[in-house]
């Protein structure tokens, strides 16, 4: 069993609308990660999420991207206007200590028609 | 420059025998971590070994192991006695102490490990 949960594993959506990804840690830590893959490709960072602030965030992580942790648990992804090129595996992330890996989900398959 | 090159897209190995999956990374950091992750074509990500640079000894994991030459940055992932489940992509990863508030990973593009019967 995955140390963190993703909902919903596949997602299909019209280019132009909003999507959620929602992420839940088993365990309470604080540092979270959020990372796409397009399909055959590299594993891309978007974006750390530490103590409930953003840490540090890539060049992908636009105006069009946001995370939040609204309720202490869940840790979730919004995308405002999907398009084409967000069609991609996200996945989240946790970590423990320093030298600690990341535990990723399972990833939720995004798919923008 | 890529901070993270896996040169080999794909390999094939036999059932049973080792294979050596090539990591190079380009650091400046003196301090920072090798990670390698397994991705089956179910698409999740594994974490299956880690080296800090200040590791005098190669790590190793059942029968994953890290050849981990600092002198020529390179990190190279052997697996022993290779099994048809070993089939996946395999991404090696880095992480820098220095300039990276976030502690984010940054990954190489993968190597595709097809294991024949």
């Amino acid at each position: 069993e995955p140390e963190v949960t993703q909902t919903p594993s596949h997602q299909v959506t019209q280019m132009g609308q909003e999507v959620i990804l929602r992420c839940v840690p088993i365990s309470n830590h604080l540092y979270f990660y959020w990372y796409r893959q397009i399909l055959g490709q590299k594993v891309e960072f978007l974006v750390s999420f530490y103590n409930n602030e953003i840490s540090e965030k890539s060049e992908i992580f636009d105006d069009q991207f946001s995370v939040e942790r609204p309720d202490g648990s869940n840790f979730t992804l919004k995308i405002r206007s999907t398009k084409l090129e967000d069609s991609a595996m996200y996945f989240c992330a946790r970590r423990g200590g320093n030298n600690s890996p990341l535990h990723f989900g399972n990833g939720t398959r995004l798919t923008v028609t | 420059a890529q901070k993270i090159t896996q040169t080999q897209p794909g390999m094939f190995v036999q059932e049973k025998e080792a294979v050596t999956l090539d990591c190079t990374y380009d650091t400046s950091d003196p301090s920072y971590g090798l990670f390698w992750y397994k991705q089956p074509s179910s698409g999740e990500m594994i974490f299956l070994i880690y080296q800090g640079s200040y590791d005098q000894q190669n790590a190793t994991e059942g029968r994953y192991s890290l050849n981990f030459q600092k002198a020529r940055k390179s990190a190279n992932l052997v697996i022993s006695a290779s099994q048809l489940g070993d089939s996946a992509m395999y991404f090696c990863a880095m992480r820098e102490a220095y300039n990276n508030a976030g502690n984010m990973l940054t990954f190489g593009g993968g190597t595709r490990l097809m294991v024949k019967p």
